[in-house]
């Protein structure tokens, strides 16, 4: 039951906000927003978990609905730098460790 | 400071053959896991592990075993390579439920 990521692609131009949505059918713990360019690992954004929190990072934040089920994860003013695909990971209330994917949101910023 | 190492980086194989991939970490970490990426997939859990002498499967363990004999190695064996297991392997560590570090990848294919 893998979690289903929105939009699957987005095209942005540089100083443009974004948002990517990552959605459950299960009851999920945590969830987790990774960063991946092309050829490398996935690097760590952030992590959310059950309580509702909101979290940011410079300028990247995500929130986490957990009676929706859902996480967005928002990028404003974007720069160059933040191209590349988006994953988010999660954690369901009875196998924490045992992380599903969604299947990624790949971002374009041009200049 | 070198976090996730992962050997090799790249490697062909024919059908049928067996290989290890090495993973060692040196965080201390007590948990490791074995991930694979196709495209448009995500990543997916293969194997895990939450200690030495402890590991569990994922969701697509199938023609793969692992063992954790130490807390800083986690290795990945194809028993009988087949086209199907051509992917990009990732191993990940963390401190328990939290940020993963992610080795560098190593491209599999299979012929």
């Amino acid at each position: 039951q893998q979690p289903v990521q929105s939009p699957q692609a987005v095209i942005l131009r540089e100083g443009e906000d974004a948002v990517i949505n990552c959605s459950s059918s299960k009851a999920l713990y945590s969830v987790h927003w990774y960063r991946q360019k092309h050829g490398e690992a996935p690097v760590f954004l952030m992590i959310l978990l059950k309580g509702g929190e909101q979290k940011g990072h410079e300028k990247i934040s995500a929130s986490f609905n957990e009676k929706k089920q859902q996480s967005s994860l928002y990028l404003t003013a974007s720069q160059l730098s933040y191209s590349g695909t988006y994953f988010c990971g999660t954690g369901e209330e009875d196998s924490n460790y045992q992380l599903i994917w969604g299947a990624g949101t790949k971002l374009i910023i041009k200049p | 400071n070198a976090g996730v190492t992962q050997t090799p980086k790249f490697q062909v194989l024919k059908t049928g053959q067996s290989m290890t991939l090495q993973c060692a970490q040196d965080m201390n970490h007590e948990y490791m896991s074995w991930y694979r990426q196709d495209p448009g997939m995500g990543l997916r859990l293969i194997h895990y592990s939450v200690g030495a002498g402890i590991t569990d499967q994922g969701e697509v363990p199938n023609g793969y075993n692992v063992s954790r004999s130490t807390t800083e190695d986690f290795p990945l064996r194809l028993l009988s390579a087949a086209p199907s297991q051509t992917s990009v392997y990732f191993c990940a560590s963390s401190t328990g439920f939290g940020e993963l570090f992610f080795g560098e990848g190593s491209r599999l294919t299979v012929l």
